[in-house]
Protein backbone atom coordinates (compact mmCIF):
# COMPACT_ATOMS: atom_id res chain seq x y z
CA UNK A 1 0.00 0.00 0.00
CA UNK A 2 1.33 3.24 -1.08
CA UNK A 3 2.39 5.77 2.08
CA UNK A 4 0.59 8.73 3.58
CA UNK A 5 1.71 12.08 5.23
CA UNK A 6 -0.62 13.97 7.16
CA UNK A 7 -0.30 16.89 9.55
CA UNK A 8 0.35 15.25 13.24
CA UNK A 9 -2.39 17.53 14.39
CA UNK A 10 -4.97 20.58 13.56
CA UNK A 11 -6.97 22.88 15.28
CA UNK A 12 -10.54 24.05 13.88
CA UNK A 13 -13.46 26.33 15.45
CA UNK A 14 -16.40 24.59 16.13
CA UNK A 15 -19.44 24.99 13.71
CA UNK A 16 -16.47 25.76 11.35
CA UNK A 17 -15.38 23.59 8.40
CA UNK A 18 -12.56 21.14 8.84
CA UNK A 19 -10.46 20.75 6.18
CA UNK A 20 -7.69 17.68 6.56
CA UNK A 21 -4.98 17.10 4.15
CA UNK A 22 -3.17 14.38 3.07
CA UNK A 23 -0.21 13.31 0.38
CA UNK A 24 -0.20 10.24 -1.76
CA UNK A 25 2.51 10.77 -4.62
CA UNK A 26 3.32 7.14 -4.87
CA UNK A 27 -0.51 5.99 -5.26
CA UNK A 28 -0.66 3.08 -8.02
CA UNK A 29 -3.90 3.52 -10.22
CA UNK A 30 -6.22 0.83 -8.32
CA UNK A 31 -5.38 2.00 -4.93
CA UNK A 32 -8.69 3.71 -2.97
CA UNK A 33 -8.34 6.72 -0.69
CA UNK A 34 -9.91 5.56 2.61
CA UNK A 35 -10.63 7.93 5.98
CA UNK A 36 -10.98 6.49 9.23
CA UNK A 37 -10.83 8.65 12.64
CA UNK A 38 -10.77 7.06 16.09
CA UNK A 39 -11.92 8.96 19.12
CA UNK A 40 -10.16 8.32 22.08
CA UNK A 41 -10.56 4.84 23.51
CA UNK A 42 -12.75 3.81 20.54
CA UNK A 43 -12.46 1.77 18.09
CA UNK A 44 -11.48 3.60 14.38
CA UNK A 45 -14.64 4.43 12.88
CA UNK A 46 -14.86 4.64 8.56
CA UNK A 47 -16.04 7.80 7.37
CA UNK A 48 -15.60 8.00 3.88
CA UNK A 49 -13.45 6.67 0.25
CA UNK A 50 -12.69 6.93 -3.53
CA UNK A 51 -10.82 6.29 -6.09
CA UNK A 52 -10.85 8.90 -8.82
CA UNK A 53 -13.74 11.26 -8.19
CA UNK A 54 -14.85 13.63 -5.15
CA UNK A 55 -16.99 11.98 -2.53
CA UNK A 56 -20.01 13.01 -0.30
CA UNK A 57 -21.67 11.30 2.25
CA UNK A 58 -23.68 12.05 5.68
CA UNK A 59 -20.44 12.41 7.79
CA UNK A 60 -17.98 14.49 5.36
CA UNK A 61 -16.86 15.02 1.85
CA UNK A 62 -13.29 13.44 -0.01
CA UNK A 63 -11.59 16.07 -2.48
CA UNK A 64 -9.31 13.99 -4.24
CA UNK A 65 -6.78 16.11 -7.41
CA UNK A 66 -7.13 15.03 -10.72
CA UNK A 67 -3.28 13.83 -10.38
CA UNK A 68 -4.50 11.56 -6.93
CA UNK A 69 -1.51 12.86 -5.60
CA UNK A 70 -3.47 14.62 -2.51
CA UNK A 71 -6.83 14.28 -1.12
CA UNK A 72 -8.56 16.61 1.67
CA UNK A 73 -11.27 15.42 4.40
CA UNK A 74 -14.04 18.08 5.00
CA UNK A 75 -16.13 17.84 8.08
CA UNK A 76 -18.58 20.89 6.88
CA UNK A 77 -19.28 22.01 10.07
CA UNK A 78 -17.19 20.40 12.96
CA UNK A 79 -19.02 19.89 16.41
CA UNK A 80 -16.91 18.83 19.23
CA UNK A 81 -17.39 15.45 19.22
CA UNK A 82 -15.04 15.76 16.13
CA UNK A 83 -11.96 15.75 18.38
CA UNK A 84 -10.21 13.18 17.08
CA UNK A 85 -7.39 11.46 15.38
CA UNK A 86 -7.79 11.17 11.67
CA UNK A 87 -6.46 8.36 9.42
CA UNK A 88 -5.38 8.39 5.99
CA UNK A 89 -5.08 5.12 4.04
CA UNK A 90 -4.59 4.19 0.85
CA UNK A 91 -5.09 0.20 -0.06
CA UNK A 92 -5.77 -1.63 -3.33
CA UNK A 93 -9.34 -2.58 -2.69
CA UNK A 94 -9.24 -6.51 -3.44
CA UNK A 95 -11.92 -8.83 -3.94
CA UNK A 96 -9.84 -11.58 -2.63
CA UNK A 97 -8.83 -12.32 0.21
CA UNK A 98 -5.61 -12.55 1.93
CA UNK A 99 -3.73 -9.79 3.82
CA UNK A 100 -5.89 -7.08 2.78
CA UNK A 101 -5.66 -5.14 6.43
CA UNK A 102 -5.19 -1.80 6.64
CA UNK A 103 -1.69 -0.39 7.65
CA UNK A 104 -2.76 2.88 9.57
CA UNK A 105 0.04 5.56 10.15
CA UNK A 106 -0.30 7.84 13.05
CA UNK A 107 -2.54 10.08 11.51
CA UNK A 108 -3.79 13.88 11.91
CA UNK A 109 -5.15 14.49 15.61
CA UNK A 110 -7.97 17.49 14.74
CA UNK A 111 -9.02 18.87 18.12
CA UNK A 112 -12.26 21.04 17.84
CA UNK A 113 -12.18 24.76 19.84
CA UNK A 114 -15.23 25.47 21.48
CA UNK B 1 -27.93 -3.60 8.93
CA UNK B 2 -24.39 -5.35 9.65
CA UNK B 3 -22.98 -5.06 12.92
CA UNK B 4 -19.52 -5.97 14.74
CA UNK B 5 -19.50 -6.80 18.32
CA UNK B 6 -16.44 -7.83 21.03
CA UNK B 7 -15.87 -8.70 24.55
CA UNK B 8 -15.50 -8.20 27.23
CA UNK B 9 -14.74 -4.32 26.77
CA UNK B 10 -11.94 -4.36 29.58
CA UNK B 11 -9.49 -6.79 31.21
CA UNK B 12 -7.41 -7.45 34.13
CA UNK B 13 -4.98 -10.45 33.65
CA UNK B 14 -1.90 -11.41 35.61
CA UNK B 15 1.12 -12.41 34.10
CA UNK B 16 0.91 -16.57 32.82
CA UNK B 17 -3.03 -16.81 33.27
CA UNK B 18 -5.13 -17.35 30.15
CA UNK B 19 -6.94 -15.18 27.52
CA UNK B 20 -9.61 -15.53 25.25
CA UNK B 21 -11.23 -12.72 23.29
CA UNK B 22 -14.47 -13.30 21.66
CA UNK B 23 -16.23 -11.43 18.25
CA UNK B 24 -19.22 -11.42 16.47
CA UNK B 25 -20.26 -9.75 13.38
CA UNK B 26 -24.28 -10.29 12.30
CA UNK B 27 -26.01 -9.19 9.15
CA UNK B 28 -23.62 -10.49 6.40
CA UNK B 29 -22.45 -14.03 5.70
CA UNK B 30 -18.62 -14.55 4.76
CA UNK B 31 -17.05 -12.05 6.05
CA UNK B 32 -13.01 -11.45 5.84
CA UNK B 33 -12.10 -11.32 10.22
CA UNK B 34 -9.50 -9.41 11.22
CA UNK B 35 -7.71 -9.18 14.82
CA UNK B 36 -5.50 -6.11 15.23
CA UNK B 37 -3.89 -4.38 18.17
CA UNK B 38 -2.58 -1.09 19.52
CA UNK B 39 -0.15 -0.34 21.72
CA UNK B 40 -0.01 2.57 24.23
CA UNK B 41 0.59 5.69 22.01
CA UNK B 42 1.29 3.52 19.11
CA UNK B 43 -0.61 2.93 15.93
CA UNK B 44 -2.69 -0.16 14.72
CA UNK B 45 -1.05 -3.18 13.60
CA UNK B 46 -2.35 -6.12 12.17
CA UNK B 47 -2.42 -9.68 14.09
CA UNK B 48 -4.69 -12.54 12.12
CA UNK B 49 -6.90 -12.67 9.54
CA UNK B 50 -9.84 -15.28 8.11
CA UNK B 51 -10.63 -15.69 5.12
CA UNK B 52 -13.51 -18.16 6.00
CA UNK B 53 -14.21 -20.88 8.93
CA UNK B 54 -10.80 -22.44 9.94
CA UNK B 55 -8.97 -20.13 8.01
CA UNK B 56 -6.61 -18.31 10.18
CA UNK B 57 -3.63 -16.35 8.29
CA UNK B 58 -0.87 -14.60 11.01
CA UNK B 59 0.72 -11.49 10.34
CA UNK B 60 3.30 -11.23 13.33
CA UNK B 61 4.81 -14.24 15.50
CA UNK B 62 3.89 -13.81 19.20
CA UNK B 63 2.20 -15.53 21.75
CA UNK B 64 -1.23 -14.93 20.52
CA UNK B 65 -3.55 -17.47 18.52
CA UNK B 66 -7.36 -16.75 17.06
CA UNK B 67 -9.66 -19.24 15.57
CA UNK B 68 -12.79 -19.16 13.58
CA UNK B 69 -14.72 -22.00 14.83
CA UNK B 70 -18.14 -20.50 12.81
CA UNK B 71 -18.47 -18.00 9.89
CA UNK B 72 -19.11 -15.03 11.83
CA UNK B 73 -17.12 -15.55 14.96
CA UNK B 74 -13.67 -14.91 15.77
CA UNK B 75 -11.54 -15.69 18.51
CA UNK B 76 -8.17 -14.24 20.02
CA UNK B 77 -6.24 -16.73 22.46
CA UNK B 78 -3.14 -17.05 24.90
CA UNK B 79 -2.59 -20.02 26.68
CA UNK B 80 0.08 -17.57 29.04
CA UNK B 81 -0.06 -14.10 28.85
CA UNK B 82 3.37 -11.80 29.02
CA UNK B 83 2.78 -7.94 30.40
CA UNK B 84 3.93 -6.91 26.75
CA UNK B 85 0.04 -8.34 25.23
CA UNK B 86 -1.21 -5.66 27.00
CA UNK B 87 -3.12 -2.99 24.57
CA UNK B 88 -6.13 -2.16 22.81
CA UNK B 89 -7.29 -4.72 20.95
CA UNK B 90 -9.48 -4.58 17.95
CA UNK B 91 -12.28 -7.37 15.98
CA UNK B 92 -12.66 -5.95 12.32
CA UNK B 93 -14.42 -7.27 9.18
CA UNK B 94 -15.17 -6.68 5.54
CA UNK B 95 -18.04 -7.86 3.05
CA UNK B 96 -17.38 -9.20 -0.22
CA UNK B 97 -16.93 -7.25 -3.28
CA UNK B 98 -19.62 -4.46 -3.12
CA UNK B 99 -21.17 -5.34 0.21
CA UNK B 100 -22.57 -3.38 2.01
CA UNK B 101 -20.64 -0.26 0.22
CA UNK B 102 -18.68 -0.08 -3.01
CA UNK B 103 -15.38 -1.59 -2.62
CA UNK B 104 -14.52 -3.57 0.38
CA UNK B 105 -14.46 -1.52 3.46
CA UNK B 106 -13.15 -3.07 6.87
CA UNK B 107 -15.40 -1.74 9.84
CA UNK B 108 -14.04 -2.20 13.57
CA UNK B 109 -15.51 -3.21 16.78
CA UNK B 110 -15.58 -0.97 19.96
CA UNK B 111 -12.29 -2.64 21.07
CA UNK B 112 -11.05 -4.73 24.01
CA UNK B 113 -8.60 -3.12 26.91
CA UNK B 114 -6.27 -5.32 28.02
CA UNK B 115 -3.99 -4.74 30.90
CA UNK B 116 -1.36 -7.32 31.99
CA UNK B 117 -0.38 -7.04 35.34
Amino acid sequence: DAKTTQPPSMDCAEGRAANLPCNHSTISGNEYVYWYRQIHSQGPQYIIHGLKNNETNEMASLIITEDRKSSTLILPHATLRDTAVYYCIVRVASSGGGADGLTFGKGTHLIIQP
Amino acid sequence: SQTIHQWPATLVQPVGSPLSLECTVEGTSNPNLYWYRQAAGRGLQLLFYSVGIGQISSEVPQNLSASRPQDRQFILSSKKLLLSDSGFYLCAWRGQWGHPVPGNTIYFGEGSWLTVV
